[in-house]
């Protein structure tokens, strides 16, 4: 296995447009994280799923932000309408659902909204 | 609500021993972990208490004491590669796996 891959690492996108994230995790890993990291802050949670349950979604998270995990692999984070204060790191992360502890993070795709 | 506090940055000379303090309000906490994160890098675990005391591992150790709701990290021999941020987060039991990071604490090494 390979850890955690995120796709693309990079995204620069014109305010208004739809963008798409993608993230595989470790394929032995049932939960799915999605954070958001800005400059100089820690990883802000967005959403998880167990499985292909979304169990939980930030209440910071506008209705712009949607996250699916259709087969419990892979996960995709879809942001629309983009906004300039939409521009981050975009982290994914999984675990297993039997700890608290010990999250593998993805390398991120960093979004910029021009 | 959750919240965290820790030091925005720490310096320090390679070899000194490096001390990174975190404070926490949660309504029912579970485990502090530790995670390192280098310029344009992943975060990466390092550490995780559940239970008061210290946890070591290599040149790192972790510290928890539930009753003051506080935590260290404990960076000893401190090498150059060592520079980077290094942030707690905490997990509790109304929603348990999910991490509450702090803002982070950048550690700088010199020579």
């Amino acid at each position: 296995d390979t850890g955690v891959s995120q796709n693309p690492r990079h995204k620069i996108t014109k305010r208004g447009q739809n963008v798409t994230f993608r993230c595989d995790p470790i394929s032995e890993h049932n939960r799915l994280y999605w954070y958001r990291q800005t400059l100089g802050q820690g990883p802000e949670f967005l959403t998880y799923f167990q499985n292909e349950a979304q169990l939980e979604k930030s209440r910071l998270l506008s209705d712009r932000f949607s996250a699916e995990r259709p087969k419990g692999s892979f996960s995709t984070l879809e942001i629309q309408r983009t906004e300039q204060g939409d521009s981050a790191m975009y982290l994914c992360a999984s675990s297993l659902a039997s700890t608290d502890y010990g999250y593998t993070f993805g390398s991120g795709t960093r979004l910029t909204v021009v | 609500g959750q919240s965290l506090e820790q030091p925005s940055e720490v310096t320090a000379v390679e070899g000194a021993i490096v001390q990174i303090n975190c404070t926490y309000q949660t309504s029912g906490f579970y485990g502090l972990s530790w995670y390192q994160q280098h310029d344009g890098g992943a975060p990466t675990f390092l550490s995780y208490n559940a239970l008061d005391g210290l946890e070591e591992t290599g040149r790192f150790s972790s510290f928890l004491s539930r009753s003051d709701s506080y935590g260290y990290l404990l960076l000893q021999e401190l090498q150059m590669k060592d520079s980077a941020s290094y942030f707690c987060a905490v997990s509790d039991s109304d929603s348990w796996g999910k991490l509450q990071f702090g803002a982070g604490t950048q550690v700088v090494v010199t020579p």
